[in-house]
This record gives C-alpha cells, sequence and structure tokens, in this order.
C-alpha cells in the first residue's frame, strides 16, 4: 500500500463549480499536511498546509483534515480556468521533514 | 525577496554523461531537498541537505550525488546517465524543522 494516494484525474468542471480533490494516507503519525498546484512544465507552488484534524480556509481554498479516516481534502470555490493544473497534496515526514507525494490530480476548468 | 531558483532550465544528455545541477534556496532558508518527478507522477525525494551534510536519502542509488555549500546553495550530481533518468528535477528550501517547502521551477533534463 502506498503511502499516499491520490485519484490521478483527469477532472473536469465548469467554471465556477466547487471542486473537490482528495487524498488518503495510511500512516497515522502524519501530522502535517500539504497541498501544492502545479502548472504544466512547472514547479509545485505551495497553497496551504494544515496541522493535525480540522478545516482550514484561505480565499477560495478549503483544506480539509480527517485523521480518523486518514482521508484529506482540498475544496476549490468559485473555479476559475486559471485554476486548472495539477494538484498534488503531500506529506511532510521522517526528521528532515521528506515530503512523500500523491500522483497528482489533473483539473481543468472549462469555460 | 527570491524564491527558489534552480539551473539550468532544461539539458539534454547522451547516456553514460554525468550532470550537475544547482539550486539557490529561498533567503533565509538553511535545508535543501531534492526531488525528481517523472511525466504523469508525483516528485519523488532523492535527498536533503543540512549544515553540508546528506541528513536524508531516498530510494536512489549512489549515482545521484549531492553537495551543499556553506551559503546553502547546492548541487545534484548524477553520473552514468541512463534512459530513465530523465525527468523533471526539482530543488526545495525549507528552514530545517519547519514544515514548509518551495521548490524552484525545475530543471528539466533528457537522456538519449
Amino acid at each position: 500500500q502506498k503511502e499516499v494516494e491520490q485519484d490521478p484525474g483527469p477532472l473536469s468542471v465548469p467554471e465556477g463549480a466547487i471542486v473537490s480533490l482528495n487524498c488518503t494516507y495510511s500512516n497515522s503519525a502524519f501530522q502535517y499536511f500539504m497541498w501544492y498546484r502545479q502548472y504544466s512544465r512547472k514547479g509545485p507552488e505551495l497553497l496551504m498546509y494544515t496541522y493535525s484534524s480540522g478545516n482550514k480556509e484561505d480565499g477560495r481554498f478549503t483544506a480539509q483534515v480527517d485523521k480518523s479516516s486518514k482521508y484529506i481534502s482540498l475544496f476549490i470555490r468559485d473555479s476559475q480556468p486559471s485554476d486548472s493544473a495539477t494538484y498534488l497534496c503531500a506529506i511532510p515526514a521522517g526528521g528532515g521533514n521528506k515530503l512523500t507525494f500523491g500522483t497528482g490530480t489533473q483539473l481543468k476548468v472549462e469555460l | 525577496d527570491a524564491g527558489v531558483t534552480q539551473s539550468p532550465t532544461h539539458l539534454i544528455k547522451t547516456r553514460g554523461q554525468q550532470v550537475t545541477l544547482r539550486c539557490s534556496p529561498k533567503s533565509g532558508h538553511d535545508t535543501v531537498s531534492w526531488y525528481q518527478q517523472a511525466l504523469g507522477q508525483g516528485p519523488q525525494f532523492i535527498f536533503q541537505y543540512y549544515e553540508e551534510e546528506e541528513r536524508q536519502r531516498g530510494n536512489f542509488p549512489d549515482r545521484f550525488s549531492g553537495h551543499q555549500f556553506p551559503n546553502y546553495s547546492s548541487e545534484l550530481n548524477v553520473n552514468a546517465l541512463l534512459l530513465g533518468d530523465s525527468a523533471l528535477y526539482l530543488c526545495a528550501s525549507l528552514l530545517a524543522g519547519g514544515p514548509e517547502q518551495y521548490f524552484g521551477p525545475g530543471t528539466r533534463l533528457t537522456v538519449t
């Protein structure tokens, strides 16, 4: 079983839709949960991260962690064509906080 | 405030050759991690440098080596290149002990 699993998509939604992106993880000791956005042929950009359980909101983005289910989500409200990218969940672990990534979900927001 | 920078942007090498990639971390960061990202996959951790020492290493062969300089910049060296080494190589910088890691734009390596 992979440490972090993510549906690769692709996911296609109309402009203005609410998008839900999800990951599951296997190690209950994980504490931090990160979301990165990666545009084609660019480096990943840190969107937000949460510590332990609960929700965190930043503008149109909400990150949610359910530690009992080992399930993390990123919601995007009022999605825009500029949100079209690959979204990667990542979990830091170990003394140096090496990141373990999901495979990424490719999102396309259509006009 | 300059973010993480990497050079070169693109590189084409032949099997068996050696390559060196460079990274300058975000201002104030003292730790550099390197990742390999194959097409359609998430980045895979190669190794991390802190205080000029390799602190952690992922499942990569010894052909992959690195270095960190006193100014915290870092190099990734790959010897005896294989076709399978073709990927986007990403550098991430962080402040030791913190969770936030910021990535550079990457170096796209093509091995022919």
